[in-house]
């Protein structure tokens, strides 16, 4: 069966402490791993497409990274304004839906 | 284009009670998805609509959910008798089918209390 873990669930960082996020799947066949960003009371927001192993993604502080088992999201430096919940999917070959995992719910203090 | 819009963004309603949200797509999108996720969840795929054929449907979707998406654009969701495990945020997305980045973008979410 198709399935995303995400870990931690939980991650508490000081401003400028860079860290990352795990998101590990097992799927039939993989058509795109995604990011997103979700804060309190709104949909999730867009950030990353990945697509084969060894890709790479950056955007501001956050870089992207996929293997053929995990993506990690690493944020450097991060500010309190990156504070939210961080949510990966993957989609799967055959359909255009996708699996979520439960997400990292990351607070950044100042 | 004011991105994915949702309507209403909270409703509460007594059990037993016929509940409809409607969505309104990016217009050039031609892929459009209902997702459902509770507190602490990440968003479960319900259904998605290609134009206006509905090509999937999830096991979640019981008998007292239908959608539909009437001429390719807007979509509706309807939740029949409603039941306390309802309650959810129920979250619209679209995409195109033509290339890009294939990601979705989301709508705000419909915030459903059944009391």
């Amino acid at each position: 069966e198709d399935q995303v873990t995400q870990s931690p669930e939980a991650l508490r960082l000081q401003e400028g402490e860079s860290s990352s996020l795990n998101c590990s799947y097992t799927v039939s066949g993989l058509r795109g791993l995604f990011w997103y960003r979700q804060d309190p009371g709104k949909g999730p927001e867009f950030l990353f497409t990945l697509y084969s192993a060894g890709e790479e993604k950056e955007k501001e502080r956050l870089k992207a990274t996929l293997t053929k088992k995990e993506s990690f999201l690493h944020i450097t430096a991060p500010k309190p304004e990156d504070s939210a919940t961080y949510l990966c999917a993957v989609g799967t070959s055959g359909t255009y839906k996708y699996i979520f995992g439960t997400g990292t719910r990351l607070k950044v203090l100042a | 284009d004011t991105g994915v819009s949702q309507d209403p963004r909270h409703k509460i309603t007594k059990r037993g009670q016929n509940v409809t949200f409607r969505c309104d797509p990016i217009s050039e999108h031609n892929r459009l998805y209902w997702y459902r996720q509770t507190l602490g969840q990440g968003p479960e795929f319900l259904t998605y609509f290609q134009n206006e054929a509905q090509l999937e449907k999830s096991r979640l979707l019981s008998d007292r959910f239908s959608a539909e998406r009437p001429k390719g654009s807007f979509s509706t969701l309807e939740i029949q008798r409603t039941e306390q495990g309802d309650s959810a945020m129920y979250l619209c997305a679209s995409s195109y089918s033509g290339g890009g980045n294939y990601g979705y973008t989301f709508g705000s979410g419909t915030r459903l209390t059944v009391v």
